[in-house]
């Protein structure tokens, strides 16, 4: 099936820091989103993106779906110690009521106070 | 509140023995969805449905039915099994399948 390489795997950085992740594919998708997952808990919905090209931001939180609509980024500015946990992205082919949404593997976020 | 709720939260079993999670949502959403996680391989797909008594394959159906009886529920059954299906399942729903809302999570354990 379809699939998305999300980058890094894991990130360790000091409680300040700002971060970026990212994620690619070999298809092209026509939404991406990025999720946020706490430990025991399911993923949350952080941002949404919906044309190529677009730069959406939500407090800290920035995301830019690419030009090419095979890539999506995520950034955090000044970390703090709640944005530990594990960010997904995720890009789905329709914008209608259908269609497969494919998850990146996920990046896990540690932050050092 | 809005939310989307799933049972049993844990469950061990042992393979063989039929068993079905149930997951059900209170916003009125037509898109819903079933997702296995394991460690390393992300969020996979097993089933979606579009709306009642629509359904379809995600990336890993093998080994799992649904059924969407109702707009609101959308139960899982696993009719036999394995211990390859131990993982935690996550149950989703979405007003149009993009933006989606997941329950707590069920983690299954079959021995």
């Amino acid at each position: 099936g379809q699939q998305l390489n999300q980058s890094p795997q894991s990130m360790f950085i000091q409680e300040g820091e700002d971060v970026s992740m990212n994620c690619t594919s070999s298809s092209i998708f026509n939404t991406w989103l990025w999720y946020k997952q706490d430990p025991g808990e399911g993923p949350v919905l952080l941002i949404a993106l919906y044309k190529a090209g677009e730069l959406t931001s939500n407090g800290r939180l920035t995301a830019q779906f690419g030009i090419t609509r095979k890539d999506s980024f995520l950034n955090i500015s000044a970390s703090i110690p709640s944005d530990v946990g594990i960010y997904f992205c995720a890009g789905r082919r329709d914008n209608t009521n259908a269609g497969k949404s494919t998850f990146g593997d996920g990046t896990t976020l540690t932050v050092k106070p | 509140e809005a939310q989307v709720t799933q049972n049993p939260r844990y469950l061990i079993t042992v393979t063989g023995k039929k068993l079905t999670v149930t997951c059900s949502q209170n916003m009125n959403h037509e898109y819903m969805s079933w997702y296995r996680q394991d460690p390393g391989l992300g969020l996979r797909q097993i089933y979606y449905s579009m709306n009642v008594e629509v359904t379809d394959k995600g990336d890993v159906p093998e080994g799992y039915k649904v059924s969407r009886k109702e707009k609101r529920n959308f139960p899982l059954i696993l009719e036999s099994p394995s211990p390859n299906q131990t993982s935690l399942y996550f149950c989703a729903s979405s007003l149009r399948g993009s933006e989606q809302f997941f329950g707590p999570g069920t983690r299954l354990t079959v021995l």
